[in-house]
C-alpha cells in the first residue's frame, strides 16, 4: 500500500471499555511512524512517535506497537473514558524524508458514552 | 514555554483574492510544516520549511506559497482564491523535522465565497 489507511473510521464506546484501531501503512523505505490524538476545537498533540520493529510505547491508558515488517500499528485505550473522546490520527514518514514527508491516515473517530 | 501560534484564527474571503496567513512555532523549533484538511480528508501536506529553506513540498498548484523568517516564524501565502480552497489549515512545528514530534497550532479556518 502507499497510501496510510485506518480503521475503523469512527468508534463508540461505553465508558470503560477497552478498544483498539489499526493504522496500515506503506512498509518499503519504513523511518517512523506517528501517532497523534486530535480533540475538538485542540489542536493535534502528539502520542508517540515510533521507529523500531517491535516498538511498544505506553501513556497512562494508552499503548501503541509496531510492526514495520508487515506495516501496521496498533493503538490500544484501556478502560476508556469520556475524556478520550477524540479523533486519533496515525502518520507514517519514509525513510529519506524530513518531517514534511509525513503522510497521514483519515483518523479514527472514537466516542465514549458515560 | 509558549505552543505553536496561528493567525488569524478565522478568515472569509472572496473568490480570486488573496491570503497570508501566519504560524509562530515553539521557541528553538527550526522545521515548520503546512497542512490543509479538507472534509473527509486526512492531512494534506503542502510544505515545510527548515532554516528559511523549503525542503518539501506537497502536491499543490503554484498558487500556494510559504516563506520562512530568520526567527523560523513561517507564513502562507495562496493567490487567486478558489472555492475549493476553504479548509482548515493547520501549521506544525518540531526540533529537527525529522522522527520528532510535531506540535499543531490550533489552525486557521479559511472560508472563500
Amino acid at each position: 500500500i502507499l497510501n496510510v489507511e485506518q480503521s475503523p473510521q469512527s468508534l463508540h464506546v461505553q465508558e470503560g471499555d477497552s478498544t483498539n484501531f489499526t493504522c496500515s501503512f506503506p512498509s518499503s523505505n519504513f523511518y517512523a511512524l506517528h501517532w497523534y490524538r486530535w480533540e475538538t476545537a485542540k489542536s493535534p498533540e502528539a502520542l508517540f512517535v515510533m521507529t523500531l520493529n517491535g516498538d511498544e510505547k505506553k501513556k497512562g491508558r494508552i499503548s501503541a506497537t509496531l510492526n514495520t515488517k508487515e506495516g501496521y500499528s496498533y493503538l490500544y485505550i484501556k478502560g476508556s473514558q469520556p475524556e478520550d473522546s477524540a479523533t486519533y490520527l496515525c502518520a507514517s514518514l519514509r525513510y529519506g524524508g524530513s518531517q514534511g514527508n509525513l503522510i497521514f491516515g483519515k483518523g479514527t473517530k472514537l466516542s465514549v458514552k458515560p | 514555554k509558549a505552543g505553536v501560534t496561528q493567525t488569524p484564527r478565522y478568515l472569509i474571503k472572496t473568490r480570486g483574492q488573496q491570503v497570508t496567513l501566519s504560524c509562530s512555532p515553539i521557541s528553538g523549533h527550526r522545521s515548520v510544516s503546512w497542512y490543509q484538511q479538507t472534509p473527509g480528508q486526512g492531512l494534506q501536506f503542502l510544505f515545510e520549511y527548515f532554516s528559511e529553506t523549503q525542503r518539501n513540498k506537497g502536491n499543490f498548484p503554484g498558487r500556494f506559497s510559504g516563506r520562512q523568517f530568520s526567527n523560523s516564524r513561517s507564513e502562507m501565502n495562496v493567490s487567486t482564491l478558489e472555492l475549493g480552497d476553504s479548509a482548515l489549515y493547520l501549521c506544525a512545528s518540531s526540533l529537527k523535522g525529522e522522527v520528532t514530534e510535531a506540535f499543531f497550532g490550533q489552525g486557521t479556518r479559511l472560508t472563500v465565497v
